[in-house]
């Protein structure tokens, strides 16, 4: 069956380092694959998408890598800052279709 | 406006009550999602609708569960009958194609008491 995979576990670091978000999946192959942010008791924010055929994406300070053969995507917030800290939420579309299936996201807290 | 409006923000229903849940999707956007967020960050789809139309309805609990989107009416979800397990947040969310980021409502907590 179709799984995603995110770190349970929150991601703690130090403010101003780099945050790297891991999201693999398997037995699908998404046509592209969506980043959003969730604070609690709010709906999540979207932040990104990159398609299949993109290597990597860049906004402000974040960046999303996908990688097609690992099943693998990276989500990287340079100089990370405590107003980051948040459930960071992947959701590539469902194989077969465009509605994208979330996974249960990673909680990253940046310390000042 | 730019916002996904879902009301109401709470809900509290007895077992075997009805509740009715409402979602203003943003204007111009032809897409519409339901979600249904058990525990914490475990999203489960329920339905899509392209303008009017259902979309996908694969997640939804057809026996309880109905939804419409009217032309000029905010979108709708309702549960007949509900059980102890439909205590969630339900989110909307909308987009103007498929391929674009989703902008997700603030939710409806549904708690069956």
């Amino acid at each position: 069956s179709q799984k995603i995979e995110q770190n349970s576990e929150a991601l703690n670091i130090q403010e101003g380092k780099t945050a790297t978000l891991t999201c693999n999946y398997t037995n699908y192959s998404p046509a592209y694959l969506q980043w959003y942010r969730q604070d609690p008791g709010r709906g999540p924010v979207f932040l990104l998408l990159i398609r299949e055929n993109e290597k990597e994406k860049r906004k402000e300070r974040l960046k999303v890598t996908f990688d097609t053969t690992l099943k693998q995507s990276l989500f990287h917030i340079t100089a990370s800052q405590p107003a980051d800290s948040a459930t960071y939420l992947c959701a590539p579309n469902s194989g077969g279709s465009y509605i994208p299936t979330f996974g249960r996201g990673t909680s990253l807290i940046v310390h000042p | 406006g730019e916002e996904v409006a879902q009301t109401p923000k709470h809900l509290v229903r007895g077992e075997g009550q009805k509740a009715k849940l409402y979602c203003a999707p943003i204007k111009g956007h032809s897409y519409v999602f339901w979600y249904q967020q058990v525990l914490k960050n475990e999203f489960k789809f329920l339905i899509s609708f392209q303008n009017e139309n259902v979309f996908d309805e694969t997640g939804m609990p057809k026996e309880r569960f109905s939804a419409k989107c009217l032309p000029n009416s905010p979108c709708s979800l309702e549960i007949q009958a509900t059980k102890l397990e439909d205590s969630a947040v339900y989110f909307c969310a909308s987009t103007r194609t498929s391929e674009h980021g989703y902008t997700f409502g603030s939710g409806t907590r549904l708690t069956v008491v």
